[in-house]
């Protein structure tokens, strides 16, 4: 139990389709994460939220739409999706941002048809 | 642009052996270094935090070392298992960012 939790574990759709995924840490912790992992890529950080301020855009397009309404959900809304967009998408959280101790969620894997 | 390079890329060693797995980064201004141990289609467990004021942490049969002015880190495996199969990743945060720069990771395979 790693105190971080995703759902839905796995996703389908379509790239007209509109969905979202949602992560939830369980630890108290004030700074969470999302990260796309790809096949043969290195982890890819996505956004970070400190205390439900978002500090971090890592240059996502659009069509990824994080929402953080408290410090202890994070919610990534997903719509026009295309195919390079499938990967893994991890949820973490840390006590503060930067030279905290990360904890990972198990992930979502993410098919996109 | 911090680059974090991990060497090498997929080890295969039978149990019981002494393992080093390698880390190295180009930016040593950094905050910590963080060894993560992923399992197929999971999500990353953290193995060790070393911040950067220190040279070292140890957790049970991992040890993981710091260098910073060689930007490089170790992390040191003792009589390895089969259940120490995983892939070993590696994350830097560098100073004045809250963006860790992960390394694209060790594919170890321990055969009994």
């Amino acid at each position: 139990e790693t105190g971080v939790t995703q759902t839905p574990r796995h996703l389908v759709m379509g790239m007209t389709n509109k969905k979202s995924l949602k992560c939830e840490q369980h630890l108290g912790h004030n700074a969470m994460y999302w990260y796309k992992q790809s096949a043969k890529k290195p982890l890819e950080l996505m956004f970070v939220y400190n205390f439900k301020e978002q500090t971090e855009n890592n240059s996502v397009p659009s069509r990824f739409s994080p929402e953080c309404p408290n410090s202890s959900h994070l919610f990534l809304h997903l719509h026009t999706l295309q195919p390079e967009d499938s990967a893994l998408y991890l949820c973490a959280s840390s006590q503060g941002g930067g030279s905290y101790e990360q904890y990972f969620g198990p992930g979502t894997r993410l098919t996109v048809t | 642009k911090q680059e974090v390079t991990q060497i090498p890329a997929a080890l295969s060693v039978p149990e019981g052996e002494n393992l080093v797995l390698n880390c190295s980064f180009t930016d040593s201004a950094i905050y910590n270094l963080q060894w993560f141990r992923q399992d197929p289609g999971k999500g990353l467990t953290s193995l060790l935090l070393i911040q950067s004021s220190q040279r070292e942490q140890t957790s049970g049969r991992l040890n993981a070392s710091l260098d910073k002015s060689s930007g490089r880190s170790t992390l040191y495996i003792a009589a390895s298992q089969p259940g120490d199969s995983a892939t070993y990743l590696c994350a830097v945060s560098t100073g004045g960012s809250y963006i860790p720069t992960f390394g694209r990771g060790t594919s170890l395979i321990v055969h009994p």
